[in-house]
């Protein structure tokens, strides 16, 4: 987890509500990714952005958008969050653009949708 | 598209035993193949990839994989296990057809090892 973190770490928000989650990076790297985490899926792809300002859609995007105004910093938005909502999320980061560069995972955060 | 199956839910093997994880995976060009191991409340953990070469790749902690490209496996190995190998372990492909370092990961393994 060294070089990346997540805040906060636990949330619980209500159906309905706004909520934004955010990926900081000390490593200076250009990729970047959100992850969901869910029983018998995996991780699967919501966001990635590859530098500032630069993003596109992963495969379970619907209902989350992303910023990136900073290399560091990568936000995750859930603009009116619902209960499929409820999971673990993860963030991402890599140095480069090759297929065989591996990622390197922030601690996740726990998101509860009452 | 890309994807990667992980046959098993659960893998109990006894502490010192040998231990394997199976792998599949599909990618319409050379595939990029990754683990990562996830211990409770924690991200995930770098293992070991394989990127072209020898076929058998060594990893962090003892841990191994075998790249067989008729059969499309790429399954983690150990020589003997121990209790704290107990976690949930992931495989992941890449490939210059899947979108660059897009990784697809599989549903994940539940590696538990009794003393």
């Amino acid at each position: 987890d060294a070089g990346i973190t997540q805040s906060p770490r636990h949330k619980v928000t209500e159906t309905g509500t706004p909520v934004t989650l955010r990926c900081h990076q000390t490593e200076n790297h250009r990729y970047m990714y959100w992850y969901r985490q869910d029983p018998g899926h995996g991780l699967r792809l919501i966001h990635y952005s590859y530098g500032v300002k630069d993003t596109d859609k992963g495969e379970v995007s619907d209902g989350y958008s992303v910023s990136r105004s900073k290399t560091e910093d990568f936000l995750l938005t859930l603009e009116s969050a619902t209960s499929s909502q409820t999971s673990v999320y993860f963030c991402a980061m890599t140095s480069g653009s090759m297929a065989y560069n591996e990622q390197f995972f922030g601690p996740g955060t726990r998101l509860t949708v009452l | 598209a890309q994807s990667v199956a992980q046959p098993e839910d659960q893998v109990n093997v006894a502490e010192g035993n040998p231990l394997t994880v199976k792998c599949t995976y599909s990618v319409s060009g050379n595939p990029y193949l990754f683990w990562y191991v996830q211990y409770p409340n924690r991200g995930l953990q770098f293992l070991l990839k394989y990127i072209t070469g020898d076929n058998l790749v060594k990893g962090s902690y003892g841990f191994e994989a075998e790249f067989n490209k008729s059969q499309t496996s790429f399954h983690l190995k150990k020589p003997s296990a121990l209790v704290s190998d107990s976690a949930l372990y992931f495989c992941a492909v890449s490939s210059l057809t899947g979108g660059g370092n897009k990784l697809t990961f599989g549903t994940g393994t539940q590696l538990k090892v009794e003393l």
